[in-house]
């Protein structure tokens, strides 16, 4: 299994431009969520997902969109990227929710000039 | 809602050393505690996690401790190795919620 993969790995932007970064998981897993960690700082959650077609927001929504049409895939969505946004984005999975351990990815680094 | 607080924020250790990370947590109520090991330009993975109704879990070189009366838990790494150098992430969640909440990660040094 290839477990939780993000692409891009890298990716610079510009103030106002739009992009998609893209989360799958091939371990069927329920739960998916999509975090951000600052230099030196700790994962802030932006949205999660307990299912197709369920999202909910989480600490840092603002700025991000996110749609589960299947349960392999959790994309998230910048629409008007703001250098605030610079961070690394990881996104995650569980089988069953809060009680099961998380497996991450290996994030997407985003540079927004 | 729960708050985990995580200390030291920064580990410097010698080679051969032993290595303490510290988590308290608010609700009563958590009853599931992992830790992860992230490395640089990695993604956190997980290390050992431990369950409410258990008091101790070792695998190696690597144990963890939970105190509920105290609601504290700790990592504990003996003969620590240069490639236990990372970032160490604590977090607790309870059943039924579906977000479980991180410390702030402990930047661990080993120097050889």
């Amino acid at each position: 299994n290839a477990g939780v993969t993000q692409t891009p790995k890298f990716r610079i932007l510009k103030i106002g431009q739009s992009m998609t970064l893209q989360c799958t998981q091939d371990m069927n897993h329920n739960y998916m969520y999509w975090y951000r960690q600052d230099p030196g700082m700790g994962l802030k959650l932006i949205y999660y997902s307990v299912g197709a077609g369920i999202t909910d927001k989480g600490e840092v929504p603002n700025g991000y969109n996110v749609s589960r049409s299947t349960t392999e895939d959790f994309p998230l969505r910048l629409e008007l990227a703001a250098p605030s946004q610079t961070s690394v984005y990881f996104c995650a999975s569980s089988p069953r929710g809060s009680n099961q351990p998380q497996h991450f990815g290996d994030g997407t680094r985003l540079s927004i000039l | 809602g729960e708050n985990v607080e995580q200390h030291p924020s920064t580990l410097s250790v010698q080679e051969g050393d032993s290595a303490v990370i510290k988590c308290t947590y608010s609700d009563s109520a958590s009853n599931y505690f992992p830790w992860y090991k992230q490395e640089l330009g990695k993604g956190p993975q997980l290390i050992i996690d431990i369950r409410s109704n258990v008091g101790e879990k070792k695998d190696q070189r690597i144990a963890v401790t939970l105190n509920k009366t105290a609601k504290h838990f700790s990592l504990h790494i003996t003969e620590t190795q240069p490639e236990d150098s990372a970032v160490y992430f604590c977090a607790a969640s309870k059943g039924g919620s579906y977000i479980p909440t991180f410390g702030r990660g402990t930047s661990l040094i080993v120097h050889p």
